[in-house]
């Protein structure tokens, strides 16, 4: 039972382009939205968050949006930059007594060609 | 710098033997979690601590077990190793009662044969 989807198992753009990496969800107790990015060999980093109560989020080049009654959320990246070549995570928590827990997509790889 | 280590980095075990994994926290991190990560999947969330006790545990078997230390530290013991636990184990932290933007360690690779 996958809560959270990630489609896309990859993605590539021109280097200056605008990079949407989109993100559903089936659970409408999910109240808190993160995106993560990953390089080879290293963890995920956070990179942006949104709250249910929200349905935008920007941070620099970095633009989340939610469509909560779409069970949609999507991580805007504009210019792209060879640099955020990566894989992104979408993740999701708030459910109840979880004690934290973040349930992941399986993963976009994103490549930006210069 | 991400202020979580987790050692070692790689490690090749048995079928049917017991592993550690260690992570060493941020500093005032007060909240560890534990998360599996296979090939081509995103991470799954095995369990979390505060302050040393467990507190929320995802969908995995009792021989996933854990502690974590009050310096910080944390372990996550896996028994009777499987084909399948073969994956990227991941730690990551955060001080309860700020955002959700837990800081991960870069993992340890274990392999089991």
């Amino acid at each position: 039972d996958q809560q959270v989807k990630q489609n896309s198992p990859s993605l590539s753009v021109q280097e200056g382009r605008i990079s949407i990496l989109n993100c559903d969800y089936t659970n409408s107790m999910f109240d808190y939205f993160l995106w993560y990015k990953k390089y080879p060999a290293e963890g995920p980093t956070f990179l942006i968050s949104i709250s249910s109560i929200k349905d935008k989020n920007e941070d620099g080049r970095f633009t989340v949006f939610l469509n909560k009654s779409a069970k949609h959320l999507s991580l805007h990246i504009v210019p792209s930059q060879p640099g955020d070549s990566a894989v992104y995570f979408c993740a999701a928590s708030g459910l109840g007594n979880q004690g934290g827990k973040l349930i992941f997509g399986q993963g976009t790889e994103l490549s930006v060609k210069p | 710098e991400t202020g979580v280590t987790q050692s070692p980095t790689h490690l090749i075990k048995t079928r049917g033997q017991q592993v550690t994994l260690r992570c060493s926290s941020q500093s005032g991190h007060n909240t560890v979690s534990w998360y599996q990560q296979a090939l081509g999947q995103g991470p799954q969330f095995i369990f979390q601590y505060y302050r040393e006790e467990e507190n929320g545990r995802g969908n995995f078997p009792p021989r996933f077990s854990g502690l974590q230390f009050p310096n910080y530290s944390s372990e996550l013991n896996v028994n009777a190793l499987e084909l399948d636990d073969s994956a990227l184990y991941l730690c990551a932290s955060n001080h309860a009662g700020t955002d959700y933007g837990y800081t991960f360690g870069s993992g340890t690779r274990l392999t089991v044969v």
